[in-house]
């Protein structure tokens, strides 16, 4: 059973530090492109950022309000993907969830986690 | 940067009748790349369909994607009451992978 469990939300003050982790099982998640997806209180789904699996490179994407504030690593002998997030600002209260889309052949399936609520305020 | 809109924002319906969701993107997106999700409050996002017009697994029939470029549309043929949600279309060919504003399903 695929299963991903984020964990390391929580509340902190506006210019702080915080490092989400996924922790991923029941699938081979060294073969995995994963991403973080995040969803303001009330409000619509908001891509974060996508880390390729290693044999594509490995590279990162983020979105525009995020990028070079927010650091997406992994780590495939621990399964485990990671969202570091500096500078925190309100505007980044959240859930942030994980998410990996696997295929098998030309089937695609979408494993999310159950997300973990990080609040930005002083 | 591909950018998603949908519409309506909100579309008021009774359980049995028909559910047409629109999303246009700003510039020609591949059909490969256009996925449709559903989420109910407290919930995580559900894929429901991929490539525009592939159902996920365990997604019943009456739920279809269509479409091509920059207009992909979402069709529920009979609302059941368990389909009244909110629904997200992304686009996830090039970064950054934005999804549209969402189109919420309520009971009319």
């Amino acid at each position: 059973e695929v299963q991903l469990v984020e964990s390391g939300g929580g509340l902190v003050k506006p210019g702080g530090s915080l490092r989400l982790s996924c922790a991923a099982s029941g699938f081979t998640f060294s073969n995995a492109w994963m991403i973080w997806v995040r969803q303001a209180p009330g409000k619509g789904l908001e891509w974060v950022g996508r880390i390729k699996r290693k044999v594509d490179g490995g590279t990162t994407d983020y979105a525009a309000p995020v990028r070079g504030r927010f650091t997406i690593s992994r780590n495939d002998s621990e399964n485990t993907l990671y969202l570091q997030m500096n500078n925190l600002r309100t505007e980044d209260t959240a859930v942030y969830y994980c998410t990996a889309p696997l295929w098998i052949g030309a089937v695609r399936r979408d494993y999310w986690g159950q997300g973990t609520l990080v609040t930005v305020s002083s | 940067e591909v950018v998603l809109t949908q519409s309506p924002g909100t579309l008021s319906l009774s359980p049995g009748e028909r559910a047409t969701l629109s999303c246009r993107a700003s510039q020609s997106v591949s059909s490969n790349d256009l996925i449709w999700f559903q989420q109910k409050p407290g919930q995580a996002p559900r894929l429901l369909i991929y490539g525009a017009s592939s159902r996920a697994t365990g997604i019943p029939d009456r739920f279809s994607g269509s479409g091509s470029g920059t207009d992909f549309t979402l069709t529920i043929s009979r609302l059941e009451p368990e389909d009244f949600a909110v629904y997200y279309c992304q686009q996830d060919g090039n970064s950054p992978n934005a999804f549209g504003p969402g189109t919420k399903v309520d009971i009319k």
